[in-house]
């Protein structure tokens, strides 16, 4: 079964760097993930796809200190020169041919 | 620029039925699949359903399959979701969304629209 599970929260300083994971379930390594961000009260912004290599391609205006990495299973959001507006939920989303799963979120708190 | 307006999001009894609607502008719609998210108070995203650039295939959550129609007029750049037999947990703030590649199903969304608030209660 094609499920993706996060950490429901992280904290970083104003700033600093963080780095959210977003793990595929067995058997899936090999999927394309994509991050998304929603912010408080507002739709969500697709930030960027994520293959299994590592390479990603960003969306419309979404800037240089939003990156992607992957490792095996695990997908990686960094987020460096944390600023507050960077304070909200961030999504990974991936296609299962028939359905698209989302996980389940991690709130980033901006200290 | 892309925009993605929702509407038709009301309060509707369980059992009752509803039908959102999305006007899609600043791409070329009739080249891209569509998508319905929803997200209810105070949860995560959760996929209901997508239709192909063409209208040609559809495919449906578990939740809702049975129960919801997604369909689109490329003529009037519009999406549609049919609501049938609400329940109570179909309460949500309902988002259409963008697939990234034209002319496939790539499963990827990369525009989202600001949502309409669907209540179902008594």
């Amino acid at each position: 079964q094609l499920v993706l599970t996060q950490s429901p929260s992280a904290s970083a300083s104003l700033g600093a760097s963080v780095k959210l994971t977003c793990t595929l379930s067995s058997g899936h390594s090999s999927y394309a993930i994509a991050w998304h961000q929603q912010q408080p009260e507002k739709g969500p912004r697709y930030l960027m796809k994520l293959n299994s290599d590592g390479s990603h391609s960003k969306g419309d205006g979404i800037p240089d200190r939003f990156s992607g990495s992957s490792s095996g299973a695990e997908r990686y959001l960094t987020i460096s020169s944390l600023q507050s507006e960077d304070e909200a939920d961030y999504y990974c989303q991936t296609w299962g041919t028939g359905f698209v799963v989302f996980g389940g979120g991690t709130k980033l708190t901006v200290l | 620029e892309v925009q993605l307006v929702e509407s038709g999001g009301v309060v509707v009894q369980p059992g009752g039925s509803l039908r959102l609607s999305c006007a899609a502008s600043g791409f070329t719609f009739d080249d891209y699949t569509m998508h319905w998210v929803r997200q209810a108070p105070g949860k995560g995203l959760e996929w209901v359903s997508l239709i192909s650039w063409d209208g040609g295939s559809t495919y449906y959550a578990d939740s809702v399959k049975g129960r919801f129609t997604i369909s689109r007029d490329n003529s009037k750049n519009s999406l549609y979701l049919q609501m049938n037999s609400l329940r109570t947990e179909d309460t949500a703030l309902y988002y259409c969304a963008k697939d990234i590649m034209a002319i496939t199903i790539f499963g990827f969304v990369d525009y989202w629209g600001q949502g309409t608030l669907v209540t179902v209660s008594s």
